[in-house]
C-alpha cells in the first residue's frame, strides 16, 4: 500500500460545476495534510492545509479531513478552466514532522 | 522579495558526468529538501537538511549527494552512479515541523 493514494485521473469537470479530489494515506499517527496545485513543468504551489477533522474553506476551495477514515478531500466550487492543473495530496507522518510525502496527483480538467 | 532560487533551469548532462544543482534560499527557514519528479508522478524525496552540517537521506539517495555548509544553501550534486537522471527536480524548504513546502522553480536535467 503507498503512503499517500489519489486517483490519477484525469478527471474532467465543465465550468461552473465542483470538482472532487480525494486522497487516503496510510500513517493513522499523521498530522498535517496539505493540497498544492501544480501547473504543467511548474513547480507546485500550496492551496490548503489542514490539521483536524472537519471542513476547512478559503474562498472556492474546501479541505476535508477524516483522520478515523485516513481520507482528506478538496473540494473546488465554480470550476474554472484556469483550475486545470495536476492536484498533489501531501501528508506529514507522525514520526516524521520534517518529511512530507507527496501523493503521485489528480489531474483535473475543466472544460470551457 | 522572499524565496527560493534553484538554477540552472534546464541542466543537460553527458553520460558518466557529476552535475550540480544549486539551491539557495532567504526565508531563513531550517530545513530544506530535494524532491524528484518524473513525468506523471509524485515527488519522491532524495536528501533533506534539518540543520546547517548535517542532512538525511530520503527515499531516492542512491546516486545523489548533498552538503549543508550554510543555512541558505542546499546544493545537490547528481552522480555518475546514477543511472537515470533525466527527471525534474526540485528544492523546498519548511519552517518547522508539520509544516507547508515551499518550492523553488525547479531543474530540468537531461542526459544527452
Amino acid at each position: 500500500q503507498k503512503e499517500v493514494e489519489q486517483n490519477s485521473g484525469p478527471l474532467s469537470v465543465p465550468e461552473g460545476a465542483i470538482a472532487s479530489l480525494n486522497c487516503t494515506y496510510s500513517d493513522r499517527g499523521s498530522q498535517s495534510f496539505f493540497w498544492y496545485r501544480q501547473y504543467s513543468g511548474k513547480s507546485p504551489e500550496l492551496i490548503m492545509f489542514i490539521y483536524s477533522n472537519g471542513d476547512k474553506e478559503d474562498g472556492r476551495f474546501t479541505a476535508q479531513l477524516n483522520k478515523a477514515s485516513q481520507y482528506v478531500s478538496l473540494l473546488i466550487r465554480d470550476s474554472q478552466p484556469s483550475d486545470s492543473a495536476t492536484y498533489l495530496c501531501a501528508v506529514t507522518p507522525q514520526t516524521g514532522g520534517f518529511k512530507t510525502i507527496f501523493g503521485a496527483g489528480t489531474r483535473l480538467f475543466v472544460k470551457a | 522579495d522572499g524565496g527560493i532560487t534553484q538554477s540552472p533551469k534546464y541542466l543537460f548532462r553527458k553520460e558518466g558526468q557529476n552535475v550540480t544543482l544549486s539551491c539557495e534560499q532567504n526565508l531563513n527557514h531550517d530545513a530544506m529538501y530535494w524532491y524528484r519528479q518524473d513525468p506523471g508522478q509524485g515527488l519522491r524525496l532524495i536528501y533533506y537538511s534539518q540543520i546547517v552540517n548535517d542532512f538525511q537521506k530520503g527515499d531516492i539517495a542512491e546516486g545523489y549527494s548533498v552538503s549543508r555548509e550554510k543555512k541558505e544553501s542546499f546544493p545537490l550534486t547528481v552522480t555518475s552512479a546514477q543511472k537515470n537522471p533525466t527527471a525534474f527536480y526540485l528544492c523546498a524548504s519548511t519552517p518547522g515541523h508539520f509544516t507547508e513546502a515551499f518550492f523553488g522553480q525547479g531543474t530540468r536535467l537531461t542526459v544527452v
